[in-house]
């Protein structure tokens, strides 16, 4: 049984660039959630996906979009490149029936250096 | 808005005992969690408590004080492989889980 895959595993940019991040759950999960963490820093909540909308978000410019496919995959998506959006990128899955949502399972992350 | 407070660093030696607090600040509650975190790697699912009162999965404990806005992680039995950043993280979203992260607290376990 597959865990939360993410690819790329690092990804270079430069500023202004967009860049695509991209998230498949755990087999059997149908929700999915992003996380940005900056170097010794905790997760900080992106967006949240279910049903293929954006059901939450946290407080990230509309830079920031994402989407989720009826396999439940997602995608997100950073427009504009900032140097501060360099950061590791995580994505988590989950389901309601799993502990309310709270066992978020994480993949191993996407690592974005923007210079 | 929201504030989680843990302490940055703990140091304790192998065998020993260590507690993890956070004390939270924020609006819509539902509970609080604890993932583990090594270098490198991807945070782990720990721990989840919604109502007051301690939890016990094998060597690790969290407990919840809602009236107080306060949780810890107790770690027992301390071994090297728990060296690792811990992080307690409050949902603010229902079912679906919004979590809101600490900063961590980067623990070192010495032989």
């Amino acid at each position: 049984d597959a865990g939360v895959t993410q690819s790329p595993t690092h990804l270079i940019k430069t500023r202004g660039q967009q860049v695509t991040l991209r998230c498949s759950p755990k087999s059997g999960h149908d929700t999915v959630s992003w996380y940005q963490q900056a170097l010794g820093q905790g997760p900080q909540f992106i967006f949240q996906y279910y049903e293929e909308e954006e059901r939450q978000r946290g407080n990230f410019p509309d830079r920031f979009s994402g989407h989720q496919f009826p396999n439940y995959s997602s995608e997100l998506n950073v427009n504009a490149l900032l140097l501060g959006d360099s950061a590791l990128y995580l994505c988590a899955s989950s389901t309601p029936g799993t502990s309310g949502g709270n066992e978020q399972f994480f993949g191993p992350g996407t690592r974005l250096t923007v210079l | 808005g929201q504030s989680l407070e843990q302490p940055s660093e703990v140091t304790a030696v192998e065998g020993a005992i260590v507690q993890i607090n956070c004390t939270y600040q924020t609006s819509g509650f539902y509970g609080l969690s604890w993932y583990q975190q090594h270098d490198g790697g991807a945070p782990t699912f720990l721990s989840y408590n919604a109502l007051d009162g301690l939890e016990e999965t094998g060597r690790f404990s969290s407990f919840l004080s809602r009236s107080d806005s306060y949780g810890y992680l107790l770690l027992q039995e301390l071994q090297m492989k728990d060296s690792a950043s811990y992080f307690c993280a409050v949902n603010r979203g229902s079912t679906l889980g919004r979590l809101y992260f600490g900063r961590g607290t980067q623990l070192t376990v010495w032989p």
